[in-house]
């Protein structure tokens, strides 16, 4: 039983296009993330989500639009796919304390053409 | 403000030699520090943790850190590396309430023959 599943697994889209990444847990932690990877392996924080609330919203274009639905899933929503998009996007759940780990998808990849 | 610092993007070191791998922390607070490895096309899986109690910490396929406060260190040991520890390894501390986790730019190990 896979803890955090994200799909796709890929994802190749034109520029200008809509897409989405779904996201869920079944692990009954509170707190779940959505973090990209760039090209270059840095890992950088997009959003926080605590009980279906969103905590960090760091400066992402308001084009990327996450949804929590209930505690388990948190979507991620992008409009009008850009170049710069290109990226791996990682979900993941913790209990959302500072001496507890985080629980890793296995990542999205994103290809803009 | 948390951040970790990784030396070195790139270590290589041959079949059963030692495994070196730096991570330095910046905390305004007692840290909880995190490595993760993340393999080819895949999420980052926990390696290990320091939370509070005994300085050296354990972990999965033979990894060790210890928490250093006077040199503001957690650096990832393993006493004889193996061709299956190619991957890329992240050192991460967490914020201090749990919303997200400052990940390191990542080490790539490569284990030559």
């Amino acid at each position: 039983d896979t803890a955090v599943s994200q799909t796709p697994k890929y994802l190749v889209t034109q520029m200008g296009n809509d897409k989405s990444i779904k996201c869920e847990q079944n692990l009954g932690h509170d707190t779940m993330y959505w973090y990209k990877q760039d090209s270059k392996k840095f890992l950088k924080i997009m959003f926080s989500y605590n009980n279906k609330e969103l905590i960090i919203n760091e400066t992402v274009p308001n084009r990327f639009s996450p949804k929590s639905p209930d505690k388990a899933h948190l979507n991620l929503h992008i409009n009008s796919l850009e170049l710069g998009d290109s990226a791996v996007y990682f979900c993941a759940s913790s209990q959302g304390q500072m001496n507890t780990e985080a629980f890793f998808g296995q990542g999205t990849r994103l290809t803009v053409v | 403000a948390q951040s970790v610092t990784q030396l070195g993007s790139h270590v290589s070191v041959s079949e059963g030699a030692l495994v070196l791998l730096r991570c330095n922390y910046s905390s305004s607070v007692p840290p909880y520090l995190f490595w993760y490895v993340q393999y080819p096309n895949q999420g980052l899986q926990l390696l290990l943790k320091y939370t509070t109690g005994a300085t050296l910490v354990k972990g999965i396929n033979g990894f060790e850190a210890e928490f250093k406060k006077s040199e503001t260190s957690f650096h990832l040991t393993k006493p004889s590396a193996h061709m299956s520890d190619a991957a890329e390894y992240f050192c991460a501390v967490s914020d201090l309430n749990g919303n997200q986790f400052y990940f390191g730019t990542g080490t790539s190990l490569t284990v030559i023959p």
